[in-house]
């Protein structure tokens, strides 16, 4: 099954601006939407960008979603050091055996 | 509000079955499909499968295949997951989580997750 590749690690310090990066393919981020999550650890995983770059009601403006072509970015300005998790890019996947969804491997952010 | 409550941690022998339960609230359920995710130690999110609960149609990961079976009890407002044969590496967290229909992806409500770990 086709797979999302994102950077296994991303750091900065607080107020700063950091970028996470997710490669895809024309069968899925080509055509399809992208959503973000962020995860703390022993936590369920939350919405924070749907549709490539729409901000669910309660997500800080300092998360911003972009794509273009066959990748899409997460953008976090204004770094915190609540915003320590972990990141998953999301969309489907349009393969012959018909939609899945798939992931990204997700990426570790440290606050500094 | 939405709430998407699941069932306890379990422990499971190889070969056996496991049934996770997700009791769902606050919302329609016919508007929405839940979906089951799944997160072994360390490894990335996997997604397994979904219900649609418009019309109780499901869709389910090639990977999955023949082993997961998706249900849902309208009067009990639960979904449920059913995994056979288990292995080792099903050891993980299970997540129901709810998707608008239509918008495959947007995971918008998650479950707390459940702990299955298979041990012999």
């Amino acid at each position: 099954q086709s797979v999302l590749t994102q950077p296994p690690s991303a750091s900065g310090t607080p107020g700063q601006r950091v970028t996470i990066s997710c490669s895809g393919s024309s069968s899925n981020i080509g055509s399809n939407y992208v959503y973000w999550y962020q995860q703390v650890p022993g936590a369920a995983p939350k919405v924070l960008v749907y549709r490539n770059n729409q901000r669910p009601s309660g997500v800080p403006d300092r998360f911003s979603g972009s794509k273009s072509g066959t990748s899409a970015s997460l953008a976090i300005s204004g770094l915190r050091s609540e915003d320590e998790a972990d990141y998953y890019c999301a969309t489907w996947d349009d393969s012959v055996s018909g939609p899945h969804v798939i992931f990204g491997g997700g990426t570790k952010l440290t606050v500094l | 509000q939405v709430q998407l409550v699941q069932s306890g941690a379990e422990v499971k022998k190889p070969g056996a079955s496991v049934k996770v339960s997700c009791k769902a609230s606050g919302y329609t359920f016919s508007r929405y499909g839940m979906h089951w995710v799944r997160q072994a130690p360390g490894q990335r999110l996997e997604w397994m499968g979904w219900i649609n609960g418009g019309n109780g149609i499901t869709k389910y990961s090639q990977k999955f295949q023949g082993r997961v079976t998706l249900t849902w009890d309208t009067s009990a407002s639960t979904a449920y997951m059913d995994l056979s044969s288990l292995r080792s590496e099903d050891t993980a967290v299970y997540y129901c989580a709810r998707v608008p229909l239509g918008q495959l992806g947007h995971f918008d409500f998650w479950g707390q997750g459940t702990l299955v770990t298979v041990s012999s």
